[in-house]
């Protein structure tokens, strides 16, 4: 079955570590995303890529950065720049640009100790 | 500023007793607005797209709709496995980004 999966489901960090969220796709999407989730917030988009090899920040790119060699594949890392890191990562992919009926994974949670 | 606001943040419901959320949104020229389910530590599931005022579409107990300012997505005779946050998002015209509200937590009780 197509779909999206992340990996891992949860990941703890130190403070001052990079991390990596993997996110892999086979549903031959050509737009991929990454949100956050925070308890009482909507998701807050990250990163989005329309297209192998380029992508654009969204709303709350500092302290993250992404890369897409791969039209399956958009990782995410989470640098030590990112003030508050602890929370609920979603990828996300769609047909196209500006298709917006999202597949979401199942979510990475990461937990800064 | 586009905005989705979701009302309640929190329902809790007897099996089989109807209700509805609501999902209001402020944003010149909407382009789509959706609903998603979103069960606990995992991700959303798309229920609906809905485009322009009138429509509405349906799914086994859920049945969403829409106005010019805002969306319903009623529940009848809801079961226990209907408990799950509920996601409203809409389509930024400009950028082409989803606006998410922050979700109605619904709790079904047999």
């Amino acid at each position: 079955d197509g779909g999206i999966t992340q990996s891992p489901k949860y990941l703890f960090r130190k403070e001052g570590q990079n991390v990596t969220l993997s996110c892999e796709q086979n549903l031959n999407h050509d737009a991929m995303y990454w949100y956050r989730q925070d308890p009482g917030q909507g998701l807050r988009l990250i990163y989005y890529s329309q297209i192998v090899n380029d992508f654009q920040k969204g709303d709350i790119a500092e302290g993250y950065s992404v890369s897409r060699e791969k039209k399956e594949s958009f990782p995410l890392t989470v640098t030590s720049a990112q003030k508050n890191p602890t929370a609920f990562y979603l990828c996300a992919s769609s047909r196209g640009a500006g298709a917006n009926v999202l597949t979401f994974g199942a979510g990475s949670r990461l937990t800064v100790l | 500023e586009d905005q989705v606001t979701q009302s309640p943040e929190a329902l809790r419901l007897q099996e089989g007793e109807s209700s509805s959320l609501n999902c209001s949104y402020t944003v010149s020229g909407l382009r789509g607005l959706f609903w998603y389910r979103q069960d606990p530590g995992k991700g959303p599931e798309f229920l609906f797209t809905l485009y322009s005022a009138g429509e509405e579409k349906e799914k086994e107990r859920l049945k969403a709709t829409l106005t010019k300012k805002e969306s319903f997505l009623h529940i009848t005779a809801p079961k226990p496995e209907d408990s799950a946050t509920y996601l409203c998002a809409v389509q930024a015209p400009a950028t082409n980004k989803l606006i998410f509200g922050t979700g109605t937590l619904l709790a079904v009780q047999p």
